[in-house]
């Protein structure tokens, strides 16, 4: 099955930066979605972006999406230490019941 | 407030014995589903449920068995033929399955360790 995958990072950064991390995809998708998971904790929906969508936006919150290169970039602007989590991002394919495909995921840790 | 419980938080069980884990939605979603997740790892699907009495295997389906019995509960039982059961499980649900743009909904995960 495809599978999303995140650039393989630890990032730390300081609190009031932006926080970037990419995603590459093998396959045509129908959506890709973005969660945040805090450790210990289940996953939580941040964003949808469509495979007719370039980009979207969600409060601090900013998903591109190259469906060309198959690949999704998720960047959090003025980070908070609540930011701190793993982000995930998912696929979902029509030839795979949209079923969702999952990355790795990347460590953000945000410095107060 | 609606949402997916799991229980327990924590589970620990000796090698060769069954064990089940609870999954509980008041969300009225259709779809419901079990991940697994290791360190260092993403989620893997081990099974879903798109309608009451029915289910399809996931990708890492051997060694585990569930039932959908009623539209808020899809347990998972994990069996002593999972080699590695050691691990976080997340059940999930969604409003339709198969439904384009449908986000799953997470709940806290249940830690199994098997000694």
């Amino acid at each position: 099955s495809q599978q999303g995958e995140e650039d393989p990072q630890a990032l730390s950064i300081q609190e009031g930066e932006n926080a970037t991390m990419n995603c590459s995809y093998k396959t045509s998708i129908n959506n890709l979605q973005w969660y945040r998971q805090n450790s210990g904790r289940g996953l939580v929906h941040l964003i949808l972006i469509r495979s007719n969508e370039r980009e979207k936006h969600s409060g601090r919150l900013r998903v591109t999406l190259d469906t060309s290169k198959k690949s999704s970039s998720l960047l959090i602007t003025a980070s908070r230490a609540a930011d701190t989590a793993s982000y995930f991002c998912a696929t979902a394919s029509y030839y795979g019941n949209n079923r969702l495909a999952f990355g790795k995921g990347n460590q953000v840790v945000v410095i107060p | 407030d609606g949402g997916i419980t799991q229980s327990p938080k924590y589970l620990f069980r000796k090698e060769g014995q069954n064990v089940t884990l609870s999954c509980e939605q008041n969300l009225n979603h259709d779809a419901m589903y079990w991940y697994r997740q290791d360190p260092g790892q993403g989620l893997r699907l081990i099974y879903y449920s798109q309608i009451v009495n029915d289910f399809q295997k996931g990708d890492i389906a051997e060694g585990y068995s569930v039932s959908r019995e009623k539209k808020e509960s899809f347990p998972l039982t994990v069996t002593s033929a999972q080699k590695n059961p050691t691990a976080f499980y997340l059940c999930a649900s969604s409003i339709s399955p198969g439904k384009e743009n449908s986000p799953l909904h997470f709940g806290n995960g249940t830690r199994l360790t098997v000694t």
